[in-house]
């Protein structure tokens, strides 16, 4: 059973589209992160929802809009696509009072904009 | 300067050999320190936690110096297995994590 998802694995379209991610945990963490990591492999925080509360946002383009609809799921809307987003995209849980380092990563969306 | 940073590397040692990943952090008041393991287009994975008093697992021993913003992380004989980029990660207590952009390991027959 895999214990944080994500879908769709591989995305690419093209500037100026929409697209959501969307992310799962069933490990029963009650806290979820969406990371960037670039085309260094720089991986660098972007959001994180406590029990679908938003935490830390880490002044990413308001393009970006995260929904937590409960605290399994955490998804990524994305609008406007430009080039410069094109990266991977992973999904993390973590349980809060266990501190936030023990934190579980999804296998990543490599997303394209062409 | 880097939050979190680390030689990018590659390190290219053969099986059997000892290899030392260095790292330094700026926030004099991070709280805590980690070692992930990212493999080739897969996620990255805790490897370990890092303490002052040091610290080790099997063949990886990790070492944390205060005073000096400096972690360590020591893999004696390597494996192929071990090849993976080692990325040195920092708990800067704003309820985040801080990772630096890895050192790639590669070892070879």
């Amino acid at each position: 059973d895999t214990a944080v998802s994500q879908t769709p694995k591989y995305l690419v379209t093209q500037m100026g589209n929409d697209k959501s991610i969307k992310c799962e945990q069933n490990l029963g963490h009650d806290t979820m992160y969406w990371y960037k990591q670039d085309s260094k492999k720089f991986l660098k925080i972007m959001f994180s929802y406590n029990n679908k509360e938003l935490i830390i946002n880490e002044t990413v383009p308001n393009r970006f809009s995260p929904k937590s609809p409960d605290k399994a799921h955490l998804n990524l809307h994305i609008n406007s696509l430009e080039l410069g987003d094109s990266a991977v995209y992973f999904c993390a849980s973590s349980q809060r009072d266990r501190g936030i380092e023990e934190q579980y990563f999804g296998p990543g969306t490599r997303l394209t904009v062409t | 300067r880097k939050e979190v940073e680390q030689d990018p590397g590659p390190f290219n040692v053969p099986e059997g050999a000892t290899v030392a990943f260095n790292c330094t952090y700026s926030n004099s008041a991070s709280q805590s320190f980690f070692w992930y393991r990212q493999d080739c287009r897969k996620e990255p994975k805790l490897l370990m936690s890092v303490y002052s008093s040091g610290n080790e697992d099997g063949r990886f021993t990790a070492q944390l110096n205060r005073a000096s913003q400096y972690i360590s992380l020591l893999i004696r004989d390597s494996k192929l297995s071990d090849s993976a980029t080692y990325l040195c990660v920092v708990n800067t207590g704003f309820q985040k994590l801080v990772f630096g952009t890895g050192t790639r390991l590669l070892v070879s027959p």
